[in-house]
């Protein structure tokens, strides 16, 4: 069992719709969470970093953590074609230096 | 200007060659990585450099070698490489622990024949 788990998915959605994105943890001692974003063929970027609970908003995209439930979300509000990739939850420990990934959810926006 | 500009982009070769891959940061980061990502996408750490000095060495076969020439610069050697290593091997740097997010390289595609 992976101490990140994340849907697959793949995930359609039409153009316009608000998007959410999961992923659990079995590790209770994550204290930094992100969301990388991963277009085909290029390096993982990042879209969030969020420390401990809580919730952060950037535009169109806000990060939810519930370290209660070792849960976290991203939501994406009106979603783009451009928005279509794979996204990738991460977490860290407060020992730093290690970056542990979810297995990534694929998303299509269409037309 | 390219952040982590990693070399070469792809590369096949034939079972039990030798092969590095470098890697070059210009943001003035301290850390440095190596990720491997599977045909799943599924992105594993394989080393940790701090200033020069290896901190994680992620229970990765020892024909993999990196080296840290400098703080700027992150290198991987594979020895005799094998089908199972086919992947594609990403670089990364961070501030410090990473707290804040890692930037990471355009990957390596790594086939091997």
């Amino acid at each position: 069992q992976k101490e990140v788990e994340q849907d697959p998915g793949p995930l359609s959605v039409p153009e316009g719709a608000i998007v959410s994105l999961n992923c659990t943890y079995s590790n209770s001692a994550f204290q930094y969470f992100m969301w990388y974003r991963q277009y085909s063929r290029k390096g993982p970027e990042l879209l969030m970093y969020t420390y401990s609970s809580g919730n952060k908003e950037d535009g169109r995209f806000t990060a939810q953590v519930d370290k209660s439930s070792k849960y976290i979300s991203l939501f994406i509000r009106d979603s783009q074609p451009s928005d279509s990739a794979t996204y990738l939850c991460a977490m860290m420990t407060g020992g730093g230096n290690k970056l542990t990934f979810g297995t990534g959810t694929q998303l299509k926006v269409e037309l | 200007d390219t952040a982590v500009s990693q070399t070469p982009k792809y590369l096949v070769t034939q079972m039990g060659n030798d092969k590095s891959i470098k890697c070059e940061q210009n943001l003035g980061h301290d850390t440095m990585y190596w990720y491997k990502q599977d045909s799943k996408k599924f992105l594993k750490i394989m080393f940790s450099y701090n200033n020069k000095e290896l901190i994680i060495n992620e229970t990765v076969p020892n024909r993999f070698s990196p080296k840290s020439p400098d703080k700027a610069h992150l290198n991987l050697h594979i020895n005799s490489l094998e089908l199972g290593d086919s992947a594609v091997y990403f670089c990364a740097s961070s501030k410090g622990q990473g707290y804040y997010g890692y930037t990471f390289g355009s990957g390596t595609r790594l086939t091997v024949v």
